[in-house]
């Protein structure tokens, strides 16, 4: 059971352009929110994360939009640069009592085009 | 310590052979995970360790797997009679209980290619 859905798989954006990455979770107990990238041969190390309780957090040039009631949150890379090209993950974490475990999306692959 | 450390990075075996990886989480995280991602695909959760007690397993880790983290430091993560489905990247992470610290840091994986 797929429990946290994300899209597009990939996208190609041109240099200084604005990338979105969408995710959509089912499970009203998750509690954190995470974003992660990954370079080929390397683990996922993270991003930027959020908390249900705030809307929006931004750090650099990323940017996390979180729609509560929606259960929908994305990734807004700004300004984006050839480094950028990774595979982006969106994950989600039940409460501390589920162990910290993360339940991840599915992956987009970012290409940017200098 | 600058991270978390896993060996070997990749490993080649024939079908039917036992394999072991190990993982050396960040000294002060008492909390260590072991994820699997095949290709094209979002990790996926295999079980945790909070100090030396294995706290959750996930289906996915069918009786030919075992994990073990002796005195609550490295952990290792022993597949045994290898099948070509068990090929993936598996993943160690650690992470600390302590408030504030939510997040995890990945090692950079073990490849297994079952052949």
């Amino acid at each position: 059971q797929q429990q946290v859905k994300q899209s597009p798989q990939s996208l190609i954006v041109q240099k200084g352009g604005i990338s979105i990455i969408n995710c959509a979770y089912e499970n009203t107990a998750f509690d954190y929110f995470p974003w992660y990238q990954q370079f080929p041969g390397k683990g996922p190390a993270l991003l930027i994360a959020i908390r249900p309780d705030v809307s929006e957090k931004k750090e650099g040039r990323f940017t996390i939009s979180f729609n509560k009631s929606a259960k929908q949150f994305s990734l807004h890379i700004m300004d984006s640069q050839p480094g950028d090209s990774a595979t982006y993950f969106c994950a989600a974490r039940g409460r501390q009592a589920a162990g910290n475990k993360l339940t991840f999306g599915g992956g987009t692959r970012v290409l940017v085009k200098p | 310590d600058t991270g978390v450390s896993q060996d070997p990075r990749h490993k080649i075996t024939k079908r039917g052979q036992n394999v072991t990886f190990r993982c050396d989480p960040i000294s002060e995280h008492n909390r260590l995970y072991w994820y699997r991602q095949t290709l094209g695909q979002g990790p996926e959760f295999l079980t945790y360790f909070q100090n030396e007690a294995q706290l959750e397993k996930s289906r996915l880790l069918s009786d030919r797997f075992s994990a073990e983290r002796p005195k609550g430091s490295f952990s290792t993560l022993e597949i045994q009679r290898t099948e070509q489905g068990d090929s993936a990247m598996y993943l160690c992470a650690s992470s600390s209980v302590r408030v504030g610290q939510s997040g995890y840091t990945f090692g950079s994986g073990t490849r297994l290619t079952v052949v």
